[in-house]
């Protein structure tokens, strides 16, 4: 099957960091995304990792991957009120047209 | 340099009528993706195109869903005889070619059927 699964919500403090976590049940996945998105808002992709990297980091964002357990990991260091948002991960395979199939998103809610 | 543009942002029809829905990659891309959002739930796939192709349509709806990518102007989205499930917000998202896997979003259309 083609299932990616989150928690649905995560409640951080300010200043702290947050780890939202995915995972995916198809093993041919090519590249795993973050994407957010804010209330009535599309999607903003930020950032992606393709399945033969370990781990990806880009500013505040870290994005771990074991494909072992096909378990996926946005770590948002020093997060913000700015990044209350939910988050959607999601999977792209080779030889599926680069259709992405999602999560059913985590929604971060940080508080003050 | 505009990203996806989506148009209407919000469009509301009565049971039985037509929905049309706009979507104009950014410059230079040439693939686009439609995907739904129902309440409370994550996007699903629907249909894949590049211009005047459909590459994939496995996520489209047998019947009344149609979409089209017209070698001039935008990507179409056509819903016929709209039901209240139809309800939702239509993503559009593009990238620049069949390599690439970026997609970019628009910010979407979320159609209210009354």
């Amino acid at each position: 099957g083609e299932d990616v699964e989150q928690s649905l919500f995560l409640s951080v403090r300010e200043g702290d960091s947050s780890v939202i976590n995915c995972t995916y049940t198809d093993s041919s996945s090519t590249y795993l995304y973050w994407y957010k998105q804010e209330p009535g808002a599309g999607l903003q992709l930020l950032t992606y990792i393709f399945s033969n990297m370990d781990m990806k980091q880009d500013q505040r964002l870290t994005v771990l991957l074991n494909k072992k357990d096909k378990h996926l990991s946005l770590r948002i260091a020093d997060t913000q009120t700015g990044d209350s948002a939910i988050y959607f991960c999601a999977e792209a395979k080779a030889g599926g047209g680069n259709k992405l199939t999602f999560g059913t998103g985590t929604q971060l809610k940080v508080e003050l | 340099n505009a990203g996806v543009m989506q148009n209407p942002r919000h469009l509301v029809r009565r049971r039985g009528q037509e929905a049309r829905l706009r979507c104009s990659p950014m410059k230079g891309h040439s693939h686009v993706y439609w995907y739904r959002q129902l309440p409370e739930e994550g996007l699903k796939f629907m249909v894949y195109l590049q211009k005047e192709n459909i590459i994939d349509e496995s996520g489209m709806p047998k019947e009344r869903f149609s979409a089209e990518f017209p070698k001039e102007g935008p990507s179409i989205l056509r819903i016929q005889q709209v039901v209240r499930g139809d309800s939702a917000a239509y993503f559009c998202a593009s990238s620049p070619g069949r390599s690439s896997y970026e997609q970019y979003f628009g910010p979407g259309t979320r159609l209210t059927v009354t």
